[in-house]
């Protein structure tokens, strides 16, 4: 079974700095898709960034940018220039290709932006 | 640009009561998704449906069911309701294509006391 693992609980960054987030996770397969979903406070699951396992070129979406490593298993997501907005909930998710509907979830890393 | 709507927003039930939760999912949307996450918790999936058949399923209670309908808006029924079903419900759209990202609508709060 596959597992997506976060392993920073809380993280902080100052306004206008850059802030990495870490997730690695266990497959065995070779094709499937990679997710990074925010939660601010209002609970709302917002799309950040979306990266298919068979491209090898890093997705990108403004100051979002993802550092896919494949052989690694791992997939970080790197906030440029921070703002107050970005403080939430961030959830690395995984989605085979295969016949299965599921995201698999991380368990989140709560980033505090700093003004 | 048109999202996923989900209703009610919050629902306070009391134990063995029965609970509806409703998702209209975006326009042309054919592909519906249910999640409950839990206090402090990641989102877990229920079961999903495509063109109003069941078309995966995960850790959905025995007490929950669901279906989705011709107009592909999909309800939770949710029987028998316990203390420990208090939770964010969430409903996701997509298209049928492979790895086609989940939106996700704003959740339903469920409160049993």
């Amino acid at each position: 079974a596959q597992t997506v693992t976060q392993s920073q609980p809380e993280m902080s960054v100052q306004e206008a700095e850059t802030v990495t987030l870490s997730c690695t996770y266990d497959t065995s397969e070779s094709d499937y898709y990679l997710f990074w979903y925010k939660q601010p406070p209002s609970r709302q699951m917002i799309l950040v960034i979306r990266q298919e396992a068979y491209k090898q070129q890093n997705a990108t979406e403004n100051r979002f940018s993802v550092n896919f490593q494949k052989a690694a298993k791992s997939f970080s997501l790197k906030i440029s220039d921070s703002q107050l907005g970005d403080a939430a909930m961030y959830f690395c998710a995984y989605r085979s290709a295969g016949n299965t509907d599921k995201l698999i979830f991380g368990t989140g890393t709560r980033l505090q932006v700093f003004p | 640009a048109a999202g996923v709507i989900q209703s009610p927003r919050h629902l306070i039930k009391e134990k063995r009561e029965t609970a509806t939760l409703k998702c209209y999912p975006i326009p042309r949307h054919d592909t519906v998704y249910w999640y409950q996450q839990g206090p402090g918790q990641d989102p877990q999936f229920l079961i999903s449906f495509y063109e109003k058949m069941q078309s995966d399923k995960g850790s959905i209670p025995d007490r929950f069911s669901a279906q989705q309908f011709s107009d592909y808006h999909s309800e939770l029924n949710m029987s028998s309701l316990e203390l420990g079903d208090s939770a964010l419900y969430f409903c996701a759209s997509s298209l049928r294509t492979p790895g086609e990202t989940q939106y996700f609508g704003p959740g339903t709060r469920l409160l049993v006391l």
